[in-house]
């Protein structure tokens, strides 16, 4: 199955700062890439995703990036707030795939 | 309200009492999927159902067994649960089996004692 890393495992930063979390995956049939949020006594929701034939996908102050060759996509948050600490988790997979594979997940706290 | 409901949301029980854990979801979803979350672990797979009467293994099936009987259900079974599956359960499902976005539902945290 799909061999999915994520790093750091924990980042803290100070609201305002930017955040990267990276999403590193085994499998090169890997063609959708999405990125969740898990707030704290909540399932996980789908923030923001992108797709094998795009490179960079925006919305707002969260951003997704995604190299193929190197089999690797990053989340990217800008200006920070409070609001944003949570737990993120990526989960690459392929259209063709029945089964899913997640991140060990990233604990993000933004300090006021 | 399109949502995934768990039930319960909160179980302490005791090694070899069986439990059921309920799933339904209000959307017509095709695709319904049972993980569970450890500290480091991220979330794991435990099974899936691609439609009704179809169900397969995930990453971790040892010890759990599912059902669906109707599209909108998916119970998740411990036949005589032990220590080692407490735990945070999430049910999701998924329009179609490639659609890919997933629905998650609240979480039941399990506590086998």
């Amino acid at each position: 199955g799909e061999n999915v890393e994520q790093h750091p495992s924990t980042l803290s930063v100070q609201e305002g700062d930017s955040a990267v979390i990276k999403c590193t995956y085994s499998d090169s049939a890997s063609n959708y890439f999405p990125w969740y949020k898990q707030e704290l006594g909540k399932g996980p929701q789908l923030i923001i995703d992108i797709r094998s034939n795009v490179g960079e996908k925006k919305d707002q102050r969260i951003a997704v990036t995604l190299n193929k060759t190197a089999k690797h996509f990053s989340l990217h948050i800008t200006e920070t707030q409070p609001e944003d600490s949570a737990v993120y988790f990526c989960a690459p997979t392929s259209y063709n795939f029945n089964k899913f594979y997640f991140g060990s997940g990233t604990k993000l706290n933004v300090k006021p | 309200e399109a949502q995934v409901t768990q039930n319960p949301r909160y179980l302490i029980t005791v090694t070899g009492k069986k439990l059921t854990v309920t799933c339904s979801q209000n959307m017509n979803h095709e695709y319904m999927s049972w993980y569970r979350q450890d500290p480091g672990l991220g979330l794991r797979q435990i099974y899936y159902s691609m439609n009704v009467e179809v169900t397969d293994k995930g990453d971790v099936p040892e010890g759990y067994k599912v059902s669906r009987k109707e599209k909108r259900n998916f119970p998740l079974i411990l036949e005589s649960p032990s220590p080692n599956q407490t735990s945070l359960y999430f049910c999701a499902s998924i329009p179609r089996a490639q659609s890919n976005e997933q629905f998650f539902g609240p979480g039941t945290r399990l506590t086998v004692l």
